[in-house]
């Protein structure tokens, strides 16, 4: 079955580096949700979409911004990137019918090391 | 803010025994659903197990199981029969009906030992 697809897995940036990570949900699932995971860290829940609009906010940096298009993949954008951005960065999606558990489904995660 | 509580940074057991681990989360809303995952050494988020708020029955997948107490606001995780690769972090998870958000404990991290 098909599953979230996070690119790129791994990504090395230089500090005020821009970034740009992307997340393509499974078929036919209309949210998305992005988390950040530091080491030794909960995920923590920064920004989600819903059919292409911007749902749910959490502790994402104002250097940071995201969307969701028109096919419901979703990018991250990050600039000015800082050491403590050096993390994993989870893609998430749902699809959440009023009758059914708003189950998420987890990419594999883009680990990002800004140096 | 509902804020999810996992008491237990780190639990050791033999393989094949069972472990519980333990989840206690705060929230004003009665609609809700609860979740555990598993974060194994590659760090992939897994879900175990799910309950949903309005259900009084304990879910139950397999080896594993869930003690849910609304009142007391406790989602505690049993593993039966414990094995290898059973060895992960696992998560608490709350999502409030209607909102696209998930909100995470600390996580425990699990040992099996042969």
């Amino acid at each position: 079955a098909a599953g979230v697809i996070q690119s790129p897995r791994h990504l090395i940036k230089e500090k005020r580096e821009t970034a740009t990570l992307k997340c393509y949900p499974i078929p036919r699932h209309d949210t998305v949700y992005w988390y950040q995971q530091g080491p030794g860290q909960d995920p923590q829940f920064l920004i989600s979409f819903y059919e292409k609009m911007q749902s749910d906010k959490g502790s994402i940096p104002d250097r940071f911004s995201a969307q969701q298009f028109s096919d419901y993949h979703s990018e991250l954008n990050m600039s000015s990137l800082e050491l403590g951005d050096s993390a994993l960065y989870f893609c998430a999606s749902s699809f959440p019918p009023a009758d059914r558990v708003p189950e998420a489904f987890f990419g594999q995660g883009t680990r990002l090391t800004v140096v | 803010a509902q804020t999810v509580t996992q008491s237990q940074p780190e639990m050791s057991v033999q393989e094949a025994e069972t472990v519980t681990l333990s989840c206690t989360y705060d929230t004003s809303e009665n609609n809700y659903y609860l979740f555990w995952y598993k974060q194994p050494p590659s760090r992939q988020m897994i879900l175990v197990i799910r309950q949903e708020a309005y259900k009084q029955q304990n879910a139950t997948e397999n080896r594993f199981s869930v003690n849910f107490q609304k009142a007391a606001k406790s989602f505690s995780l049993k593993i039966s029969d414990s094995q290898l690769g059973d060895t992960a972090m696992y998560f608490c998870a709350y999502h409030r009906k209607g909102a696209q958000k998930l909100v995470f404990g600390q996580g425990t991290r699990l040992t099996i030992n042969p």
